[in-house]
This record gives structure tokens, C-alpha cells and sequence, in this order.
């Protein structure tokens, strides 16, 4: 059976520090993987969206970057933290094109 | 740009109460929709889908929602909420020529009074 493993639980980080968010699926191949931050009253903000190595969309221009160097690895970076990176940040993954994704648990993150 | 509504942010019930969450959409063509839903402390976890056929879909739990094309929308119902239905609730959607990509709503969060 399928699994998505996203590590690490929870993070604190201080301001300008840089970022690394890895997400790993297994039982799978070829999968479509996406990172969204989910913000209270906000829903699920659709960060990157890859459907290939080394296929990435950016759906919101901001301080982070996506990188997929394998075909089950999905990496979510930033070279310097802000304050408003702060969220809960999920990673997905689904197969063909209806869209119906699985997600992990998610990674806490507090810039302070 | 594709966009998904839900119209409460927080609903509170008791329990036995009907339960029906709104969730518009704003794309023309064929679409896949889904409603997952996260309770305090877990991950999200899908609740149902609709892809085609019968605009009534059931979900696990007791839930269903149907599809009104017409309206652009996948309302949730339940017809009897347990306490254990405390969770948020999530609608999402996926336009068909945009191959996986999935966009969500904002989220309602349930809560049912014992």
C-alpha cells in the first residue's frame, strides 16, 4: 500500500535561517506531489504542484522554492526565513489526473 | 482563476442536529470534487468524491453531498451529527483540463455540542 512519510514534525527556526521540508512517498510511481500551508481560516493554500523530476509549478509567488530530485521526493526550501513563513505545512500526493490526494501529517513551523 | 467558496466558517450544533455545509466553485467545465475532513490532531483524510455519474455521492461516516452543476456546487449533508463529527471540514476540486492540480477551500470547522 501506498505511504507518505514528511518529516520533521515540527520545526523552529529563527528569522533569515534556511528551510528543508522533505517529503517521500512510497508504494507509488510516478506521482503527482504538492505542498500546501494551511493557515487557520485560510483552507489549504496550494504552494507547488509537480507532476515529473524536475516538474514544478508555483502557484504563489513567495519566500519558498520546490525542488523534486527524485520521482517519490518532493522538497520544500527556503534560502532565508521570514516571520510570515510561520504555518502548518502539508505535502499530498495523487495519481493520474482527477486529483484525489492523500496527505501526510504535516510539518508545524515556527519562525521566531 | 479557479476558485472554491465555503460560505461558513465555523458551525456549531448540537448533536441529532442536520448538518449541510455549502461549497461553490467557480469553473465552467468538468470537474472531480471531494470533501475531506481533519479531526483535532490528525491528518486529513478524504470523506468522499464525485467524478461522474450520480450527482448523489455517500461518504463514509453517513456523509454525502451532491453535485448541482447548474449551481456550481457540492454541498455536504448529514442528517444526524454525532459528537465525534467535531472536526474541519475541507471541499476541494479539481478542473479537468488541469490534470492532478486540486485547489481548496477555506474550511469549515464543526463543532457539535454532547
Amino acid at each position: 500500500s501506498q505511504t507518505i512519510h514528511q518529516w520533521p514534525a515540527t520545526l523552529v527556526q529563527p528569522v533569515g535561517s534556511p528551510l528543508s521540508l522533505e517529503c517521500t512517498v512510497e508504494g507509488t510511481s510516478n506521482p503527482n506531489l504538492y505542498w500546501y500551508r494551511q493557515a487557520a481560516g485560510r483552507g489549504l493554500q496550494l504552494l507547488f504542484y509537480s507532476v515529473g523530476i524536475g516538474q514544478i509549478s508555483s502557484e504563489v509567488p513567495q519566500n519558498l522554492s520546490a525542488s523534486r530530485p527524485q520521482d517519490r521526493q518532493f522538497i520544500l526550501s527556503s534560502k532565508k526565513l521570514l516571520l510570515s513563513d510561520s504555518g502548518f505545512y502539508l505535502c499530498a500526493w495523487s495519481v493520474g489526473t482527477r486529483g484525489e490526494a492523500f496527505f501526510g501529517q504535516g510539518t508545524r513551523l515556527t519562525v521566531v | 482563476a479557479q476558485s472554491v467558496s465555503q460560505h461558513n466558517h465555523h458551525v456549531i450544533l448540537s448533536e441529532a442536529a442536520s448538518l449541510e455545509l455549502g461549497c461553490n466553485y467557480s469553473y465552467g467545465g468538468t470537474v472531480n470534487l471531494f470533501w475531506y475532513v481533519q479531526y483535532p490532531g490528525q491528518h486529513l483524510q478524504l470523506l468522499l468524491k464525485y467524478f461522474s455519474g450520480d450527482p448523489l455521492v455517500k461518504g463514509i461516516k453517513g456523509f454525502e453531498a451532491e453535485f448541482i452543476k447548474s449551481k456550481f456546487s457540492f454541498n455536504l449533508r448529514k442528517p444526524s451529527v454525532q459528537w465525534s463529527d467535531t472536526a474541519e471540514y475541507f471541499c476541494a476540486v479539481n478542473a479537468g483540463n488541469q490534470g492532478g492540480k486540486l485547489i481548496f477551500g477555506q474550511g469549515t470547522e464543526l463543532s457539535v455540542k454532547p
